[in-house]
């Protein structure tokens, strides 16, 4: 089986612009969740997807949203970039909704840097 | 509000030491699960064990094996015969119904290095 892709695995901004990551997750799991991590903050959730709804949220601003496809492939955006938005964000896919109480398999990640 | 502390936030063995990785976490649901995740250089998360509140028994796997005490909220990882291929950040992670459902909460993490 294919493990979690992410693309693109690095990307290069300019403050004010915004960017889009890719996740697509192993094929059967629908639950998706991506993650933001950080030296300063660590590991924090972002939020999750299961069949095409968001089903959960962590503490970020609005200007990081999401979607999922019916194919169970995962977006998420941020717009008006910030310095502060530099990080490695990381997606990851389980069979179940609420993903982060089961087994997850993670990607990559992209390594976002925001100049 | 749910919390994981983990103390240790680097630690330097030689191969083939023996070492314990802590975590404590603090919760008020009574039920819950905790988990390690392994992240090697390369960047992704590896799930490594996922336990819930209602079980405290012991796990062993291979050379890895967890300690899960409730009384002292507390899930620490052993690595038994460290082996340099072990050198990784190690993360505890803590998910609970009380809160935000499918938040799941990690520590900082500790970054284990294994010396040959």
């Amino acid at each position: 089986k294919a493990g979690v892709t992410q693309t693109p695995r690095y990307l290069i901004k300019t403050r004010g612009q915004q960017v889009t990551l890719s996740c697509s997750p192993i094929s059967g799991h629908r639950s998706v969740s991506w993650y933001q991590q950080t030296p300063g903050q660590g590991l924090q959730f972002l939020f999750e997807y299961f069949s095409e709804t968001q089903r959960n949220k962590g503490n970020f601003p609005g200007r990081f949203s999401g979607r999922q496809f019916s194919n169970s492939r995962s977006e998420m955006n941020v717009s008006t970039l910030e310095l502060g938005d530099s990080a490695l964000y990381l997606c990851a896919s389980s069979l179940y909704s609420g993903g982060g109480a089961y087994e997850q398999y993670f990607g990559p990640g992209t390594r976002l840097t925001v100049t | 509000a749910q919390k994981v502390t983990q103390a240790q936030t680097e630690i330097s063995v030689v191969e083939k030491e023996d070492v314990t990785l802590d975590c404590v976490y603090e919760t008020r649901d009574t039920t819950y699960y905790l988990f390690w995740y392994k992240q090697p250089p390369s960047g992704e998360l590896v799930f490594l064990i996922r336990r819930n509140s209602f079980d405290e028994q012991n796990e062993i796997s291979g050379r890895y094996s967890w300690n899960f005490q409730k009384s002292t909220s507390s899930f620490n990882f052993t690595i038994t015969a460290s082996q340099v291929v072990d050198s990784a950040v190690y993360f505890c992670a803590l998910w609970g119904y009380g809160g935000s459902q499918g938040n799941l909460i990690f520590g900082k993490g500790t970054k284990l290095s294994v010396k040959p």
